[in-house]
C-alpha cells in the first residue's frame, strides 16, 4: 500500500511571503492521482489542488501550485503571495485503485 | 442538497460500549470512505467501499466494521470501545476520482471519545 510523508510539522512564512511545503510517497503504480487539502480550525477539508501522474505539467491554481517529480516522488505545494486565512493545517494524498491515503499534515502559520 | 451528512457531531463512550456512526450521502456517489483523525495527525483509511455490496479493509480498520446495503449510506460500527480510539471520524465520497472534475466531500466529523 502507498505511503505519504510531509516531513515538516509546522511551517512558518510572513504575509504576502512564499511557502513551499514538502511531500513525499511511496507507490508501486504508473498511474495515480496525488492531492493537496486544507484543514482549517472548523476542521473542513478543503481541496486546494490535484495532479495527475501522467501529466508532466505541473498544477496549479490561483496562487497555489506543485511542484511535481515524479521519479523522485515528490510532490511539493508552493503558495505565493500568503494571506492570513492561508492559516491550516495542510494534507498531502496519494489516490489510486479506489484507496486515498493522507500525510501527517503541515500546520502552516501566517505571521501579519 | 445536504452532501455528506455524519451523525452524531460528538459522542463519549465508556470502555466496551458499542455505538454506530452514521453516514449518508445525496449525492449518488459510489465510492465512500472512513477515515480517522487523532489530535494532531493526519486522516487514516479506516475501511472503504466502491458501491453498494462491496466494501474493503484500509489502513486502520481493527476494533470497526461497516456496512454498505445501500449506495446512500455507509455505517462505521464499533464493538467494544477502547481509549485508542477516541479520534475524529470523518466520512467522504466520491463519485470517482478518475476524473479532473472530481474530488473528495467530505462529512463534517464525528468526535468520539471513549473514557
Amino acid at each position: 500500500a502507498q505511503t505519504v510523508t510531509q516531513s515538516q510539522p509546522e511551517m512558518s512564512v510572513q504575509e504576502a511571503e512564499t511557502v513551499t511545503l514538502s511531500c513525499t510517497y511511496d507507490t508501486s503504480e504508473s498511474d495515480y492521482y496525488l492531492f493537496w487539502y486544507k484543514q482549517p480550525p472548523s476542521r473542513q477539508m478543503i481541496l486546494v489542488i490535484r495532479q495527475e501522474a501522467y501529466k508532466q505539467q505541473n498544477a496549479t491554481e490561483n496562487r497555489f501550485s506543485v511542484n511535481f517529480q515524479k521519479a523522485a516522488k515528490s510532490f511539493s505545494l508552493k503558495i505565493s503571495d500568503s494571506q492570513l486565512g492561508d492559516a491550516a493545517m495542510y494534507f498531502c494524498a496519494h489516490y489510486n485503485n479506489n484507496d486515498m491515503r493522507f500525510g501527517a499534515g503541515t500546520r502552516l502559520t501566517v505571521k501579519p | 442538497n445536504a452532501g455528506v451528512t455524519q451523525t452524531p457531531k460528538f459522542r463519549i463512550l465508556k470502555i466496551g460500549q458499542s455505538m454506530t456512526l452514521q453516514c449518508t450521502q445525496d449525492m449518488n456517489h459510489n465510492y465512500m470512505y472512513w477515515y480517522r483523525q487523532d489530535p494532531g495527525m493526519g486522516l487514516k483509511l479506516i475501511y472503504y467501499s466502491v458501491g453498494a455490496g462491496i466494501t474493503d479493509k484500509g489502513e486502520v480498520p481493527n476494533g470497526y466494521n461497516v456496512s454498505r446495503s445501500t449506495t446512500e449510506d455507509f455505517p462505521l460500527r464499533l464493538e467494544l470501545a477502547a481509549p485508542s480510539q477516541t479520534s475524529v471520524y470523518f466520512c467522504a465520497t466520491t463519485r470517482t476520482l478518475n476524473n479532473r472534475e472530481e474530488k473528495l466531500f467530505f462529512g463534517s466529523g464525528t468526535q468520539l471519545s471513549v473514557l
